[in-house]
């Protein structure tokens, strides 16, 4: 059974802070992990698609980096702010055509 | 990029109906997909709507508890029968370009309650 792990499950930080956390998924029969932010009341948002070994993705003050060999990715934000409060959605896809999200990351920044 | 829009937003439905979920995309696109997320689950995918032809569905689900429809690129129904309060969940569309492994934009959800 594919199982895709996401913790912390939820986390508080201070706004200004730098903060990380990690999805786990199978090492096997990769193809591709993405990763969304999910605010409440609105609809999931694609952050970043990640395909390669070694991967590092930047957008703004938000990066993701890739191990495939190990089965890990982080997701990092730089400088919090309120507005990256939300929930932080990872999806491992494989190379036959399944998709598995883990239950999230809840985020909540603290002012 | 593709916004979608999903109709109802949420609804309250008694054991034994069905409800309808539409997904509406402003532009026309590939693929269209229906996940169902479970209090404190995860986004689990439902199916594939194809359009034109019959709906694709994972493990675990079947047509006759989840009828989809696709008449056209931009858009699909799903119709959640016989209602139990396990039904009750976000159901998301989501819309791509490409094949499942590529980007996926989501609609907003439809939140239902089953009493």
């Amino acid at each position: 059974i594919l199982n895709v792990e996401q913790s912390p499950q939820s986390l508080h930080v201070q706004e200004g802070d730098s903060t990380n956390f990690t999805c786990s998924f199978p090492s096997s029969n990769f193809y591709a992990l993405h990763w969304y932010r999910w605010e409440t009341a609105k609809s999931p948002e694609a952050l970043f698609v990640m395909t390669l070994n070694g991967d590092e993705k930047k957008k703004g003050r938000i990066s993701a980096t890739l191990n495939t060999k190990e089965g890990y990715s982080y997701l990092y934000i730089k400088g919090s702010q309120p507005e990256d409060s939300a929930t932080y959605l990872c999806a491992f896809l494989s190379r036959d055509d399944k998709i598995i999200f883990g239950k999230g990351t809840r985020l909540h920044i603290l002012p | 990029s593709a916004v979608i829009s999903q109709k109802p937003s949420r609804d309250i439905c008694q054991r034994g109906t069905s409800l309808t979920i539409q997904c509406q995309v402003d532009s026309q696109v590939t693929m269209m997909f229906w996940y169902r997320q479970q209090p404190g689950q995860s986004l689990t995918l439902i199916a594939t709507a194809n359009q034109g032809s019959e709906a694709t569905y994972e493990s675990g689900f079947v047509i006759d508890k989840f009828p989809i429809s696709r008449p056209n690129l931009t858009f699909s129904t799903l119709t959640v029968s016989n209602l139990s309060p396990e039904d009750s969940s976000i159901y998301l569309c989501s819309a791509g370009r490409g094949q499942l492994q590529e980007t996926q934009y989501f609609g907003p959800g439809t939140r239902l309650l089953v009493l």
